[in-house]
């Protein structure tokens, strides 16, 4: 049991939909980061938000967009929807003192997320 | 894009076994993490590895870091049927990010252990 909860655990979308999927974080950790991963594939950094800003990104297109609260929770927001956006999102949070500190992440489920 | 390549893509053993999975990386890194994944849902952190580091243990884990060979090598002792999974070495490298450090991931191997 990490702590990080993400919601849904199954989406499906039609091609140029937008969607939005959610992640909640342990308390303390402020650094959320979300990664893409296809079938088969390890997971790709997409973004990465530390005190409610952008902190670094991946190779993904601007459609590609995220918010982080101070609640601890986040989203990852996809626009115009392409089927090869069809994977598992997968959001990691990390504590920035402390044990593990700014190096173990810690993964929730995912949400699998299918565009037809 | 990944950071480099796992081996082998997948491996098949018998329950009691030692399995031994390897990880190749490109570029400097600060530290070598291994993660394990079951069934396609999230990953769990096993183990962390410094640069300035050669091996480290964890239980029946063991972990070989090589930085002039860009290689790493994971050993599960006394593989379990729980231990099916599939394992992947994940890179972080020096870099302007405050907070966290970005994982870069290889491709992962596929453990099955048979009973």
């Amino acid at each position: 049991e990490t702590g990080v909860t993400q919601s849904p655990t199954h989406l499906i979308k039609t091609r140029g939909q937008q969607v939005t999927l959610r992640c909640s974080s342990q308390s303390g950790h402020n650094t959320v980061s979300w990664y893409q991963q296809a079938l088969g594939q390890g997971p790709q950094f997409i973004f990465q938000y530390y005190r409610e800003e952008e902190n670094g990104r991946g190779n993904f297109p601007p459609r590609f967009s995220g918010l982080q609260f101070p609640n601890y929770s986040s989203e990852l927001n996809v626009n115009a929807l392409e089927l090869d956006d069809s994977a598992l999102y997968l959001c990691a949070s990390s504590p920035t003192s402390g044990p593990g500190a700014k190096n173990i992440q810690y993964f929730g489920a995912g949400t699998r997320l299918s565009v037809l | 894009s990944q950071q480099g390549e796992e081996d082998p893509q997948a491996l098949s053993i018998q329950e009691g076994e030692n399995a031994t999975m390897n990880c190749s990386y490109k570029t400097s890194i600060n530290n070598l993490q291994w993660y394990r994944q079951n069934s396609g849902r999230g990953l769990v952190h096993l183990i962390l590895i410094r640069s300035n580091e050669r091996e480290k243990h964890s239980g029946r884990l063991r972990v070989t870091l090589d930085t002039s060979k860009k290689s790493s090598s994971l050993l599960i002792t006394a593989s379990r049927a729980a231990d099916t999974a599939s394992y992947f070495c994940a890179t972080v490298s020096p870099t302007r990010f405050q907070g966290a450090q970005k994982l870069v991931f290889g491709q992962g191997t596929r453990l099955t252990i048979n009973p």
